[in-house]
């Protein structure tokens, strides 16, 4: 059964660098892509980006120039960085496996709160 | 900034058939590209509930179902159920923005 695990600070100051790491467990890293979501309080999905366990990377385009997505198949964990953040980035962050198109499973999620 | 639009909200009686749309582009769903339907309950993460357009994973009911055609797709519920009360997302891939895409999200409620 694969599982996907969140985890990182849940309490981010403006301006800094928003990280979160995704475990991985059940399933080989390097078998698919996997991808970030995030959803605002009350609001709908959002897809920020995925990565392969080569490295290749897509990001939204409207988070792509604050947005990095890296792996590390050693500990079957990708991570997330979000730079310059503000209240906006306030929000659940959860990570996916991406199965031909569709994101399956998803971990729990993580709320980060972006508040000085 | 959701390219596929739904319906805010839908409801249905107990037992009741109700369906959501959901309507892109040429550039996702018109590009023939597979719509997948997430099923997001109070407080949990979104599930996997119908993908590749049409298709169930095991452990899905029948009574939830996928279609498509042309720059739109739905997903109907038929005998609707109180565990059914959820907010659901319909999802594509969009070519124009070389990336996946949600649905604005639909709140179904049983009254």
């Amino acid at each position: 059964q694969v599982q996907l695990q969140e985890s990182g600070p849940g309490l981010v100051k403006p301006s800094e660098t928003l990280s979160l790491t995704c475990t991985v467990s059940g399933a080989s890293i390097t078998t698919y892509y996997w991808s970030w979501i995030r959803q605002p309080p009350g609001k709908g999905l959002e897809w920020i980006g995925d990565i392969y366990y080569s490295g290749s990377t897509t990001y939204n385009p409207s988070l792509k120039s604050r947005v990095t997505i890296s792996v590390d198949t050693s500990k079957s964990q990708f991570s997330l960085k979000l730079s310059s953040v503000t209240a906006a980035d306030t929000a659940v962050y959860y990570c996916a496996r991406v199965d031909a198109g569709w994101l399956d499973p998803w971990g729990q999620g993580t709320l980060v709160t972006v508040s000085s | 900034q959701s390219v596929l639009t739904q319906p805010p909200s839908v409801s249905g009686a107990p037992g009741q058939r109700v369906t959501i749309s959901c309507t892109g582009s040429n550039s996702n769903i018109g590009a023939a590209y597979d719509v997948n339907w997430y099923q997001q309950l109070p407080g949990t993460a979104p599930k996997l509930l119908i993908y590749g357009s049409t298709n169930r994973p095991s452990g899905v009911p029948d009574r939830f179902s996928g279609s498509k055609s042309g720059t739109s797709a739905s997903l109907a519920i038929t005998g609707l159920q109180a565990e059914d009360e959820a907010d659901y997302y319909c999802q594509s891939y969009d070519s124009r923005l070389s990336g996946y895409v949600f649905g604005t999200g639909t709140k179904v409620a049983v009254l």
